[in-house]
């Protein structure tokens, strides 16, 4: 059983469609983090997101802390071909990141 | 980018071999770590170091070794390869407790037959 779980687990939109990917877990963590990853690459930092409650927003990405520290969710408005790749949120906690089990998100021209 | 050299990039193994990959950095970060990544389970922790001759294992360290000799290396062992290992394998770094962004290899794809 992994300590974050992510939903769903594969998406496929239209472009211009809004999508939200959820990871959530029982367990609280200092920080949370989303990353992107391109097959054949390793994953890419997109945002950190530290205080309960906390709302960050890159560009059409609009990223959320849950207030207890113990969920996060990843929202894309207007989604463009350039966003597909695999999600994942990966949660601090001490010496270790623990790594949700991934969203693959696919944006049909 | 964040100097991490990962090697081989790919390999192909009998079961049963002894197969080591390498993780280089170029950074001097404090933190190293060894991942694998398969469908439907993200990235799991294999294990990681937090400085020279000081390693902890992860949740998925069964038939799995490291060492960490020097600052800048840290070599992943499969002492006697099993199917059930092929994947791939990532090594990620970070400079202190305080940092909170890892940065990541590109990647070891391993195949065991």
């Amino acid at each position: 059983t992994q300590l974050l779980e992510q939903s769903p687990q594969f998406l496929s939109i239209q472009e211009g469609e809004n999508l939200t990917v959820y990871c959530n877990s029982s367990s609280v963590f200092s920080s949370l983090q989303w990353y992107r990853q391109e097959p054949g690459e390793g994953p890419v930092l997109l945002v950190t997101v530290v205080t309960g409650g906390e709302v960050k927003k890159l560009k059409r990405l609009t990223f959320q802390f849950g207030d207890a520290r113990k969920d996060s969710s990843l929202h894309i408005t207007a989604a463009q071909p350039g966003d597909t790749g695999l999600y994942l949120c990966a949660g601090v906690i001490g010496n270790q990141f623990y790594f949700g089990t991934g969203t693959s998100l696919t944006v049909i021209p | 980018d964040a100097g991490i050299t990962q090697s081989p990039r790919h390999k192909v193994t009998e079961t049963g071999t002894p197969v080591t990959l390498r993780c280089h950095q170029t950074e001097n970060h404090r933190y190293m770590y060894w991942y694998r990544q398969d469908p439907g389970h993200g990235l799991r922790l294999i294990h990681y170091s937090y400085g020279v001759k000081d390693t902890d294992k992860g949740e998925v360290s069964d038939g799995y070794s490291v060492s960490r000799s020097k600052t800048e290396d840290f070599l992943l062992t499969l002492e006697s390869a099993t199917s059930s290992q092929t994947s791939v394998y990532f090594c990620a770094i970070r400079g202190t407790w305080r940092d909170t962004e890892a940065f990541f290899g590109q990647g070891t794809r391993l195949t065991v037959v």
